[in-house]
C-alpha cells in the first residue's frame, strides 16, 4: 500500500502570496490532520478533516485553511503569506472507521517544506 | 492545557549502548501516547503507539512503557546502531478530545556513535 504523499515537496514563495499543499492519505484511510513545525515551535496541530468536515482546529490564525474531498484526498491553504510560515508542512491519515474512534497509529507523509522570502 | 516534555533535548551515546529516552506529559487523561522517529528534512515515522489501558509495547529492539498516573513514557532502544541516530518524538491524543489532534513533546535528538 502507498503511503501518504505531499506535494509539492518544497516551495518558494514570497511575502503577501498565498499557497496550496496538497495531501493524499494511505488509501481507505478517512482522517487526515495537518501539522506545522518550525525549530522554535515544533510540531503544532493545524486541522483535523473527517469525511469531509472539519472536526478539530488548532490555534492559528484564519489565514490557515483546508478542506477534504470524497476522495479523502485534502488541502491547506495559506493566504497572504508572512515570513514566519517558513516551516515543514506534514500531513498524517488514519484508518478512522467510526467516527470517534481515536486509537490507531497515525501515518505521516514526508511534508513539504516552504520558505517565505 | 496539555503540554508534553521530553528531556534531554539531546543525546549522545557509543554504539551498543541502550538507549533511554523519557516522555512526561500533564493530563493524565489520555487515549493513547505514540511514539515517532524522525529523519533530518524528513516526515515522520511511527515507531509504537500504546493505549490508555496498556503498560508496555514492543517491537523487535524496542520498547515504550506508559505510567499514566504519573504522566510518564519510557522508549527504550536496546542494543543502539547508527542507523538508530534520529530525532524521536512522543505525542498524546487526549481522552474527550474532537478529532485526532496529537499534542507532541520537542523531541529528543539521538547520535549514536560508531
Amino acid at each position: 500500500k502507498a503511503g501518504v504523499t505531499q506535494t509539492p515537496r518544497y516551495l518558494i514563495k514570497t511575502r503577501g502570496q498565498q499557497v496550496t499543499l496538497s495531501c493524499s492519505p494511505i488509501s481507505g484511510h478517512r482522517s487526515v490532520s495537518w501539522y506545522q513545525q518550525t525549530p522554535g515551535q515544533g510540531l503544532q496541530f493545524l486541522f483535523e478533516y473527517f469525511s469531509e468536515t472539519q472536526r478539530n482546529k488548532g490555534n492559528f490564525p484564519g489565514r490557515f485553511s483546508g478542506r477534504q474531498f470524497s476522495n479523502s484526498r485534502s488541502e491547506m491553504n495559506v493566504s497572504t503569506l508572512e515570513l514566519g510560515d517558513s516551516a515543514l508542512y506534514l500531513c498524517a491519515s488514519s484508518l478512522a472507521l467510526l467516527a470517534h474512534q481515536y486509537q490507531e497509529t497515525q501515518y505521516f507523509g514526508p511534508g513539504t517544506r516552504l520558505l517565505v522570502l | 492545557k496539555q503540554e508534553v516534555t521530553q528531556i534531554p533535548a539531546a543525546l549522545s551515546v557509543p554504539e551498543g549502548e541502550n538507549l533511554v529516552l523519557n516522555c512526561s506529559f500533564t493530563d493524565s487523561a489520555i487515549y493513547n501516547l505514540q511514539w515517532f522517529r524522525q529523519d533530518p528534512g524528513k516526515g515522520l515515522t511511527s515507531l509504537l503507539l500504546i493505549q490508555s489501558s496498556q503498560r508496555e509495547q514492543t517491537s523487535g529492539r524496542l520498547n515504550a512503557s506508559l505510567d499514566k498516573s504519573s504522566g510518564r513514557s519510557t522508549l527504550y532502544i536496546a542494543a543502539s546502531q547508527p542507523g538508530d541516530s534520529a530525532t524521536y518524538l512522543c505525542a498524546v491524543r487526549l481522552l474527550g478530545a474532537a478529532g485526532n489532534k496529537l499534542t507532541f513533546g520537542g523531541g529528543t535528538r539521538v547520535l549514536v556513535k560508531p
